[in-house]
């Protein structure tokens, strides 16, 4: 049974950069695309990237100029950094795994079936 | 950008009751591509619904879900006292919807 994990620090200082990571575990990184969101105190949930195994990625186009999510294969783990981080950055981190269901006539689902338990990331001096 | 707007933000039941969730886009959205989760407090969302209408594994089949282009709704047929949570809907690499929370009434 696939299990996420995130990991990285709890605090991080204004300006500098948010980096977190989330290993895979119980099965491949391989073939699948990987996801990051997040959700700030008492508020909703915002997508903020994907990548695949093999590299490609797609971020949300709000946060794309300060986003990057890399992945490493031979460790099962993909990371996110963020930079330039404000207050509003403060927020609960998610990473997610994304199955792809091939359905027929060229078409494909895509929805985020295993999630990480998330970790807090606070911004502040 | 695709905007997902979920309606009502607060829906007040009983156990037993039906519960009807909307969840409307700016435009037209693949039905493949819509999905719901459910929150609860301190945990992270589960996945519930994809491709708007198949019920994820594990899934109780007194959720279901249903819509096309821009209207898209979760129904609870019998709401039991564990599916009082927050839910929302998303569009496979966009936004989520603001978020639905079911309390009990």
């Amino acid at each position: 049974q696939v299990q996420l994990q995130e990991s990285g620090p709890g605090l991080v200082k204004p300006s500098e950069t948010l980096s977190l990571t989330c290993t895979v575990s119980g099965g491949s990184i391989s073939s699948y695309y990987w996801s990051w969101i997040r959700q700030p105190p008492g508020k909703g949930l915002e997508w903020i990237g994907y990548i695949y195994y093999s590299g490609s990625t797609n971020y949300n186009p709000s946060l794309k100029s300060r986003v990057t999510i890399s992945v490493d294969t031979s460790k099962n783990q993909f990371s996110l950094k963020l930079s330039s981080v404000t207050a509003a950055d403060t927020a609960v981190y998610y990473c997610a795994r994304v199955a792809t269901h091939y359905y027929g006539s060229g078409g494909y689902y895509y929805y985020m079936d295993v999630w990480g338990k998330g970790t807090t990331v606070t911004v502040s001096s | 950008e695709i905007v997902l707007t979920q309606s009502p933000g607060t829906l007040s039941l009983s156990p037993g009751e039906r519960a009807t969730l909307s969840c409307r886009a700016s435009q037209s959205v693949s039905s493949s591509y819509l999905a719901w989760y459910q929150q609860k407090p301190g945990q992270a969302p589960r996945l519930l619904i994809y491709g708007a209408s198949s019920r994820a594994t594990g899934i109780p089949d007194r959720f279901s879900g249903s819509g096309s282009g821009t209207d898209f709704t979760l129904t609870i047929s019998r709401l039991e006292p564990e599916d009082f949570a927050v839910y929302y809907c998303q569009q496979w690499a966009g936004t989520f919807g603001q978020g639905t929370k079911l309390e009990i009434k």
